[in-house]
């Protein structure tokens, strides 16, 4: 099983500052299969970027996802103040699909 | 907009099986992948399985194969079946549908289900 580890734990930052967050898998994950949620309390967990840099219908172009292999990074520019959430990460690439333990981005 | 509505007892017994359903009000079900997850505090968003748009089912080894996901096209519908729940099988459990068709990637979620387990 690919064991996501995501950093930092917690992110404090203001409204219209740059969010970096990173999502590192324990193997090789191929074809970039990697998508990023993001989760609102009391929400279900919404789809933000998926192949690891495809955002998802809705997703504004201030989300970008990159990386490749064993590191990813979802870049979140000017945030709003709808963007304070938790943001997990998840492989698809293995057959046992599995999320990271998540970055919770809170107001600063 | 695609919209999935779970339903089924939030209230499990232990020992028992318990199961959840789900369904798709646009007919857009046929194709896709539809996936079970949870989510708890101590494990976090965990996946549970998939079954894809050929009929073919995927398990977390984890759950030592007490899960049984399902598919009903006529009614466009997905249930889940867990056997011999035990108080660590608690939690929130969400159904969903892949984004697009082919692909196992979560993009349309039902509410939630809040699941207690206790006799």
């Amino acid at each position: 099983e690919i064991v996501l580890t995501q950093s930092p734990g917690t992110m404090s930052l203001s409204p219209g500052g740059r969010a970096i967050l990173t999502c590192r898998a324990s193997q090789f994950v191929s074809s970039s299969y990697l998508a990023w949620y993001q989760q609102k309390p009391g929400q279900p967990p919404r789809l933000v970027i998926y192949g690891a840099s495809s955002r998802a219908t809705g997703i504004p172009d201030r989300f970008s996802g990159s990386g490749s292999g064993t590191d990813f990074t979802l870049i979140i520019d000017r945030l709003e103040p709808e963007d304070f959430a938790m943001y997990y990460c998840q492989q698809y690439a293995d057959s046992i699909r599995t999320f990271g333990q998540g970055t919770k981005l809170e107001i600063k | 907009q695609v919209q999935l509505e779970q339903w089924g007892a939030r209230l499990w017994k232990p020992s028992e099986t318990g199961s959840l359903t789900c369904g798709v009000s646009d007919g857009s079900f046929s194709g896709y992948y539809w996936t079970w997850i949870r989510q708890s505090p101590d494990k976090g968003l965990e996946w549970i399985g998939e079954i894809n748009q050929s009929g073919k089912s995927n398990y977390n080894p984890s759950l030592k194969s007490r899960a049984t996901i399902s598919t009903d096209t006529s009614k466009n519908q997905l249930s889940l079946r867990l056997a011999s729940v035990t108080a660590a099988d608690r939690g929130v459990y969400f159904c969903a549908r892949g984004v697009v068709r082919g692909v196992p990637v979560s993009a349309f979620w039902g509410q939630g289900a809040l699941v207690t387990v206790s006799s």
